[in-house]
């Protein structure tokens, strides 16, 4: 049982290229988010997803673009990465609800030039 | 707008000390509230959580949480901290009426042998 696993853990890119990480879990999760975390600003939420094929937006939404094609993998887009997106990403899943504990990956460190 | 705060951004102390950590929201109403633990290099865990019931709850580790509503406070403690509780713990708060679980800025502890 590995949990909930990112990939890549860490990149780096060029202003305006685009890339995409990859959140998938194993513990049959309806819910799950993806969160950016930036110093002295605790995690935000980008956008989540209450089962598979659905997707809303969070807090913090801009420039990025998600999918939920199956229900164990979350992916996460960057059409064309800004320096504002330098951050650490990290994605959780939820069994049932928003207000439920979530159970995180172990984050992807994105550097943006 | 919703908001949880955790006043303490540094705090250092030696083995054996007690810890208290501050986390306030802004929210009226029905909330949900969790500690979560981010020890170097790893992901978020949970830590403690509290939903309805006795508002002294106890966590993983030794850790404990008061849930005071008149406050809309919710402040973690452990009697004696350990060189292996240095870690970052982020405080968060789910307001049903919001349909929202947002996260305080984070507490980093060092743990001084």
């Amino acid at each position: 049982n590995a949990g909930v696993t990112q990939t890549p853990k860490f990149r780096v890119l060029k202003t305006g290229q685009s890339m995409t990480l990859l959140c998938a879990q194993d513990m049959n999760h309806e819910y799950m988010y993806w969160y950016r975390q930036d110093p002295g600003m605790g995690l935000r939420l980008i956008h989540y997803s209450v089962g598979e094929g659905t997707t809303a937006k969070g807090e913090v939404p801009d420039g990025y673009n998600v999918s939920r094609l199956k229900k164990q993998n979350f992916l996460l887009g960057l059409e064309s990465a800004a320096p504002s997106q330098t951050s650490v990403y990290f994605c959780a899943s939820s069994y049932l609800v928003l207000a439920d504990e979530q159970f995180f990956g172990p984050g992807t460190r994105l550097t943006v030039l | 707008a919703q908001s949880v705060s955790q006043h303490n951004h540094h705090v250092i102390l030696s083995e054996a000390a007690s810890l208290e950590l501050g986390c306030n929201y802004s929210y009226g109403g029905t909330v949900n509230l969790f500690w979560y633990v981010q020890y170097p290099g790893q992901h978020l865990q949970l830590l403690l959580k509290y939903f309805s019931g006795d508002p002294l709850v106890k966590g993983i580790k030794g850790f404990e949480a008061e849930f005071i509503k008149s406050k809309f406070s919710f402040n973690l403690r452990k009697p004696s901290v350990q060189w292996s509780d240095t870690a970052e713990y982020f405080c968060a708060v789910f307001s049903g009426g919001y349909n929202k679980l947002i996260f305080g800025a984070g507490t980093r502890l060092a743990v001084h042998p």
